[in-house]
């Protein structure tokens, strides 16, 4: 079956630009997270949904980043004024339940970066 | 703050095993180990996890020492897609305060060789 998407792939914005990176998981998921991937590191979690409800946004580092998921399937990641530092990959996941021992299915990523 | 230690990188040659270390001395008694794979330019992959006791899938197996503070991920025959890095990751079983987030290293590259 489909697995997570990400649109779009690639983004390539201006210093303080808004941005919007969007999700689609995996059909009939409930759980969906979302990280940032710098060049050279491991993923950093951002955040949670559990459903529509950000369950877990800890992660993000400040007031510029937000998201949403109205309809508890898709999300969309906004980045707000964007600078230079917000350059990235940005990746999703789902898993079905959210649990903490359920498998996270990730996408492909969206290469963001901000000139 | 990642509660795993891998060495930066290793080499394999080619339908040989692979096996990468992982040591978690400070993990805890409800916790997983759990190896992700991320190969260039895609998103990281599930592999494996464990608890206690060894595990085998058709990717790998997981051999998880008696007093749980280091894993070995083992890939029994590398092949040249297998090029990528490997997290290991622990990872707390279900609590009221857990929201199932991963919290990834920097992972051990594995270059397989012809």
């Amino acid at each position: 079956g489909a697995g997570v998407s990400q649109t779009p792939s690639n983004k390539v914005t201006e210093k303080g630009k808004y941005v919007e990176l969007r999700c689609d998981p995996i059909s009939g998921h409930t759980a969906l997270y979302w990280y940032r991937q710098s060049l050279g590191q491991g993923p950093e979690f951002l955040i949670y949904f559990q459903g529509t409800g950000a369950a877990d946004d800890s992660g993000l580092p400040n007031d510029r980043f937000f998201a949403v998921r109205p309809e508890g399937s898709v999300s969309t990641l906004k980045i707000q004024r964007t600078e230079r530092g917000d350059s990235a990959v940005y990746l999703c996941a789902s898993s079905s339940l959210g649990q903490s021992t359920d498998t996270q299915y990730f996408g492909p990523g969206t290469r963001l970066t901000v000139l | 703050d990642a509660k795993t230690t891998q060495p930066p990188s290793m080499d394999c040659a080619e339908g040989r095993a692979a096996n990468l270390p992982c040591n978690h001395s400070t993990i805890s008694g409800n916790e997983y180990v759990y190896w992700y794979r991320q190969i260039h330019s895609q998103g990281p992959q599930y592999i494996i996890h464990g608890l206690k006791n060894n595990e085998t899938n058709e990717m790998a197996s997981l051999i998880i020492t008696e007093d749980r503070k280091s894993s070995t991920l083992i890939l029994p025959h590398a092949t040249l897609r297998d090029t990528a890095v490997y997290y290991c990751i622990v990872r707390v079983e279900n609590g009221s305060s857990n929201t199932g987030k991963l919290i990834f290293g920097q992972g051990t590259t594995l270059q397989v060789k012809p």
